[in-house]
């Protein structure tokens, strides 16, 4: 079956402008979260779904960052007015249900903002 | 404040030889630990997990870990590397209030043939 999918791979963009990131779980798959990771770093939470709503958000770094998941499924992070501290690999990763049973982990969009 | 400790940014071990990736974690209580290992191009992949019982846990691809709670490390092992396991290694405890994860800043495991 198919594992997380993450659209683009690849986006590059000027600052100032806004991209959308895609996440595909797992189908079935109620949890869903996203993390950023820099270079050279760990991944860093963002935000968590349990089904459409956003059960945790307290890691979005300022409300220039918002995420939705309007039918409990694909889930589209938004970032407005783009800086270059932006530029990092953002991972989404999904899990049955909000557990500590496996995240199963997407191959990340990563961002360049020039 | 929950965190992960990877004291090591880079190891380099030989073909063959055994292996031992440190973590150290700092939590109020019993934790929920793992392994990831991250190639390049690829998702992050679970190597294995402790939730609780018996301390030395089994993971995919050889590799164990062993929970030390007096010293607060789960050290990650494997008895004889391959050049696949060329990856980077990624220690991380789970938060229980909202299930994410707290990473530490990872190991880039380097082979010698």
């Amino acid at each position: 079956g198919a594992g997380v999918s993450q659209t683009p791979s690849n986006k590059v963009t000027e600052k100032g402008k806004y991209v959308e990131l895609r996440c595909d779980p797992i189908s079935g798959h109620t949890a869903l979260y996203w993390y950023r990771q820099s270079l050279g770093q760990g991944p860093e939470f963002l935000i968590y779904f349990q089904g459409t709503g956003a059960a945790d958000d307290s890691g979005l770094p300022n409300d220039r960052f918002f995420a939705v998941r309007p039918e409990g499924s694909v889930s589209t992070l938004k970032i407005q007015r783009t800086e270059r501290g932006d530029s990092a690999v953002y991972l989404c990763a999904s899990s049955l249900n909000p557990s500590f049973q496996e995240q199963f982990f997407g191959p990340g969009t990563r961002l360049t903002v020039l | 404040a929950q965190s992960v400790t990877q004291p090591d940014i880079h190891i380099t071990v030989s073909e063959g030889a055994s292996l031992e990736l440190r973590c150290n974690y700092s939590y109020g209580a019993t934790p929920y630990l793992f392994w990831y290992v991250q190639s390049p191009g690829q998702g992050l992949q679970l190597l294995l997990k402790y939730f609780s019982g018996d301390t030395l846990v089994q993971g995919i691809k050889g590799f164990e870990a062993e929970f030390k709670r007096s010293q607060s490390s789960f050290n990650l092992r494997k008895p004889s590397v391959h050049w696949s396991d060329a990856a980077e290694y990624f220690c991380a405890v789970g938060a229980d209030s909202n299930y994410q994860l707290i990473w530490g800043a990872g190991t880039k495991l380097i082979i010698k043939p």
